[in-house]
């Protein structure tokens, strides 16, 4: 049973640019959340997607956008990035259909640094 | 809006012995959960243990075991028989309706051998 997957591991890219993080969600999950871990601070939560909206959306700007694929997959973009861009991104998934309350799993994170 | 506090910003063990990190949090909520997650030096985030606020008995798994105090909003983990392979950085996590994780700072846990 695959876990979380995220995709790249590292990424560097330069002030201004564009980048699109991807995740997976483990298998039989629904619902993807994006989480930017600054170094030495807890997570904070950017947006969470479920049947390809977005469902829920923290304190970060319209520089942030995401989408979520049918097969439940999602990507997270950054337009015009910014120094202080640079982060861990966790991706979390979770099942929204059953009803309960979920866990959310996290993937491995993608690592971004803005030069 | 919720909020989550750990007082502790580093804690350290023997091998082998017990250690309780802390949390608090506040909530008008009455029916959410609480989570502990470790992350170690890989930053892989790892679920722990979770409790749901409306059972009074306190969840355990293996080594660690929660003390959940609901109207004092407190929310400790106890850590048992500490192995080396504990070493990570704690943190304390709310969650209501399915939605967004709310994080709090984080302990950071030294296992001395």
């Amino acid at each position: 049973d695959a876990g979380v997957t995220q995709s790249p591991t590292h990424l560097i890219k330069t002030r201004g640019q564009q980048v699109t993080l991807r995740c997976s969600p483990k298998s039989g999950h629904d619902t993807v959340s994006w989480y930017q871990q600054a170094l030495g601070q807890g997570p904070q939560f950017i947006f969470q997607y479920y049947e390809e909206e977005e469902r829920q959306r923290g304190n970060f700007p319209d520089r942030f956008s995401g989408h979520q694929f049918p097969n439940y997959s999602s990507e997270l973009n950054v337009n015009a990035l910014l120094l202080g861009d640079s982060a861990l991104y966790l991706c979390a998934s979770s099942l929204l259909t059953s009803g309960t309350q979920e866990t959310q799993y996290f993937g491995p994170g993608t690592r971004l640094l803005v030069l | 809006a919720q909020t989550v506090t750990q007082s502790q910003p580093e804690m350290s063990v023997q091998e082998a012995e017990t250690v309780t990190l802390s949390c608090t949090y506040d909530t008008s909520e009455s029916d959410y959960y609480l989570f502990w997650y470790k992350q170690p030096p890989s930053r892989q985030m790892i679920l722990v243990i979770r409790q749901e606020a409306y059972k009074q008995q306190n969840a355990t798994e293996n080594r660690f075991s929660v003390n959940f105090q609901k109207a004092a909003k407190s929310f400790s983990l106890k850590i048992s028989d500490s192995q080396l392979g504990d070493a990570a950085m704690y943190f304390c996590v709310f969650n209501f309706g399915n939605e967004k994780l709310t994080f709090g700072t984080g302990t950071r846990l030294t296992i001395i051998p």
